[in-house]
């Protein structure tokens, strides 16, 4: 079946410019994961969603960050005001439901380039 | 606080040769740990996880892991390396409590010559 999809899979801005990413998950996930990697680290944790609960924003680096989904389905992750230091790739990953048991599925990524 | 250290940055192993990634973590309870396999252009694919039980897991294309929790350790290894191995290796350990988020090290490139 369709694995996780991210678009764009690259996309270069410039910076103070505002970006959209977007996130479809595994039909019938409700956990769904963003995370940040940084070249030549490892990723970092943004945010994560479950089902209709609010969302776990302790990873978003500022207020600049955010992310929106819609019930179980698509996600965005906004990033305003983009900054040099916001280029990275961007992982997102969803799961059957939330819990350390389920395993994580990730999308290809989108590599992010602020110029 | 949850962490994972992977202190080797760069392997070099010729193929057919043996192979040890080594990963120590930090957690204060019993972990929940993970290896991913990262392709150029692709997205991390599992290869093995630990929950509880047998302390030598079994994962895909050939690999294994072995939880030691006298080393806070779970070092990667795979008998004999096929030159279709060469990628970044991640180890990771899972949050118990919140999100339930990954907490990952910073990787090991696997280069593997013929």
């Amino acid at each position: 079946g369709a694995g996780v999809s991210q678009s764009p899979s690259n996309k270069v801005t410039e910076k103070g410019k505002d970006v959209e990413l977007r996130c479809d998950p595994i039909s019938g996930h409700t956990a769904l994961y963003w995370y940040r990697q940084r070249l030549g680290q490892g990723l970092e944790f943004l945010i994560y969603f479950q089902g209709n609960s609010a969302p776990d924003k302790s990873g978003l680096p500022s207020d600049r960050f955010s992310a929106e989904r819609t019930g179980e389905s698509v996600s965005t992750l906004t990033i305003q005001r983009t900054q040099q230091e916001d280029s990275a790739v961007y992982l997102c990953a969803s799961s059957l439901n939330s819990g350390g048991y389920y395993e994580q599925y990730f999308g290809p990524g989108t590599r992010l380039t602020v110029t | 606080a949850q962490s994972v250290t992977q202190p080797d940055i760069h392997i070099t192993v010729s193929e057919g040769a043996s192979l040890e990634l080594r990963c120590n973590y930090s957690y204060g309870a019993t972990p929940y740990l993970f290896w991913y396999v990262q392709s150029p252009g692709q997205g991390l694919q599992l290869l093995l996880k630990y929950f509880s039980g047998d302390t030598l897991v079994q994962g895909i294309k050939g690999f294994e892991a072995e939880f030691k929790r006298s080393q806070s350790s779970f070092n990667l290894r795979k008998p004999s390396v096929h030159w279709s191995d060469a990628a970044e290796y991640f180890c990771a350990v899972g949050s118990l409590t919140g999100a339930n988020n990954l907490f990952f090290g910073t990787g090991t490139r696997l280069t593997v010559i013929p």
